[in-house]
């Protein structure tokens, strides 16, 4: 079966860094993206990756190895408005699009 | 209005109503998608429509309907749900089907609550 891992839940620190993981095992790949979810809203696009390395997009950069079927999530200088759930989804060889459960990201002052 | 819209936002409906969720697109997208999202569950695909074709139906029940008039707009017909029908129905669009590098951009959902 297809499957997608992330942590549940992460807590980190106003203004610091954190790592969001997922590992993915698909028949098939083509494409990473990573979206953010604030509580009640629509999740909302941040990133893609295809090949591997990483891609920075100001605070939020993401990393993808296809080898290790393995994507991180890099935020910086976290915010209050950072708090959010962040959802990993691969696109599998039919580009039918899997998603992981999500990781609640919880910011403390 | 911009983006993707839905309506209702909320709705609560007894198991032996008929209700339909409307979702449309401002963005010029061919493919528009319903997702069921319950909590701490990954969302879960129910239908793509390309071109205003279905191309997906992942064995969701046929208590669930779904029409797509046109390649903006995109109908869930719902009738005698079960309450663990209950959750955010989210509709998303993208540019097409079957190609890589397509984000999906997503409307605000409908809570759905069945009684």
């Amino acid at each position: 079966g297809q499957n997608i891992d992330q942590p549940t839940e992460m807590t980190a620190t106003e203004g610091a860094i954190v790592q969001i993981n997922c590992t993915y095992q698909t028949s098939g790949f083509n494409g990473l993206f990573w979206y953010q979810q604030h509580a009640g809203e629509a999740p909302t696009f941040l990133s893609y990756n295809v090949l591997d390395g990483l891609e920075e997009k100001g605070r939020f950069s993401s990393f993808l190895s296809r080898s290790k079927g393995y994507s991180y999530l890099l935020l910086k200088e976290l915010q209050m408005k950072d708090s959010a759930s962040y959802l990993c989804a691969v696109y599998d060889s039919n580009y039918q699009l899997i998603w992981g459960a999500g990781t609640k990201l919880i910011i403390k002052p | 209005e911009t983006g993707v819209t839905q309506t209702p936002r909320h709705l609560v409906m007894g198991m032996t109503n008929k209700k339909s969720l409307k979702c449309e697109q401002h963005l010029g997208h061919n493919a528009m998608y319903w997702y069921k999202q319950s909590a701490k569950k990954p969302l879960e695909l129910m239908f793509v429509y390309n071109f205003k074709e279905q191309t997906e139906n992942n064995s969701v029940p046929s208590r669930f309907s779904p029409e797509c008039p046109n390649s903006s707009h995109l109908f869930l017909h719902l009738h005698t749900l079960q309450p663990e029908d209950s959750a955010l129905y989210l509709c998303a669009s993208s540019q097409e089907v079957g190609t890589g590098g397509y984000e999906q951009y997503f409307g605000p959902g409908t809570r759905l609550t069945v009684t």
